[in-house]
C-alpha cells in the first residue's frame, strides 16, 4: 500500500499563511494527472473535498486554498487563514488500489 | 444539492451481523461509482469498498475482504454495506461517499458501528 505521512500539527496565525505538507512512499502522478486529493474534517462532521488531483478546487471551495505538487511531494497552502479554517486535513491518493490516506494534520491557531 | 444520509449503525457483538443503508439524492446515482469510507474514534480515514456504476465491479480493502459486501440499487438510489462476521476493529463511524476516480467527492453524515461484547 502507498503511505502517506504528514506532520502532526501546525500551529499559524490568524491572517497567515499555512503550508500543509503530505508525502508519499512512491509516486502518485501518473503522465496525465497527480492523484492526490485533500480533504477538510471539523470536528464532529464528515470529511469534505478542498482540492482533487493536487490542484484543482473542489467545488464551492474558497480561493484561498490552493494545492501543488507532483511525484511523492505534495502541499496544501490556505491564505489567508481564517478562523474557520481550524480544522484537521488529510491528503489521500487514487493512484493505485487500496485508496490510503495520510494520517492527519490538524491546523492549530498560534 | 446532493445528499447521502446512512443508516442502520448501532452496537453488536463481535461475530454477527449488520447492514448499512445509504440513501442517494441530488445527483444521478446511477452515473457514480460510490464507497465506503470509515474513521476508527479518534483515528484517521481508510478506505473500506468501492463499486462500479451498474455495481458488476466491488473493490475491498484486504482487512474486511470476505466479510463485508457492498451493493447498490440504481433503482432506489441506494448503497449497502453488508457486514459479516464483525472485529472490535470494525468499531468506527461508516461514511457514504461518491467514488470519482478514487477521490471522495461528496460525504455523507456517518453512521456509527460498535462491535463489543
Amino acid at each position: 500500500d502507498i503511505v502517506l505521512t504528514q506532520s502532526p500539527a501546525l500551529a499559524v496565525s490568524l491572517g497567515q499563511r499555512a503550508t500543509i505538507s503530505c508525502r508519499a512512499s512512491q509516486s502518485v502522478s501518473t503522465s496525465s494527472y497527480n492523484l492526490m486529493h485533500w480533504y477538510q474534517q471539523k470536528p464532529g462532521q464528515q470529511p469534505k473535498l478542498l482540492i482533487y488531483d493536487a490542484s484543482n478546487l473542489a467545488s464551492s471551495i474558497p480561493a484561498r486554498f490552493s494545492g501543488s505538487g507532483s511525484g511523492t511531494d505534495f502541499t496544501l497552502t490556505i491564505n489567508p487563514v481564517q478562523a474557520d479554517d481550524i480544522a484537521t486535513y488529510y491528503c489521500q491518493q487514487s493512484r493505485e488500489l487500496p485508496p490510503t490516506f495520510g494520517a492527519g494534520t490538524k491546523l492549530e491557531l498560534k | 444539492e446532493v445528499q447521502l444520509v446512512e443508516s442502520g449503525g448501532g452496537l453488536v457483538q463481535p461475530g454477527r451481523s449488520l447492514k448499512l443503508s445509504c440513501a442517494a439524492s441530488g445527483f444521478t446515482f446511477s452515473d457514480y461509482y460510490m464507497a465506503w469510507v470509515r474513521q476508527a474514534p479518534t483515528k484517521g480515514l481508510e478506505w473500506v469498498a468501492s463499486i462500479s456504476y451498474d455495481g458488476g465491479s466491488t473493490y475491498y480493502r484486504d482487512s474486511v475482504k470476505g466479510r463485508f459486501t457492498i451493493s447498490r440499487d440504481n433503482a432506489k438510489s441506494s448503497l449497502y454495506l453488508q457486514m459479516d462476521s464483525l472485529r472490535s476493529e470494525d468499531t468506527a463511524t461508516y461514511y457514504c461517499t461518491t467514488d470519482r476516480y478514487g477521490c471522495f467527492d461528496y460525504w455523507g453524515q456517518g453512521v456509527m458501528v460498535t462491535v463489543s461484547s
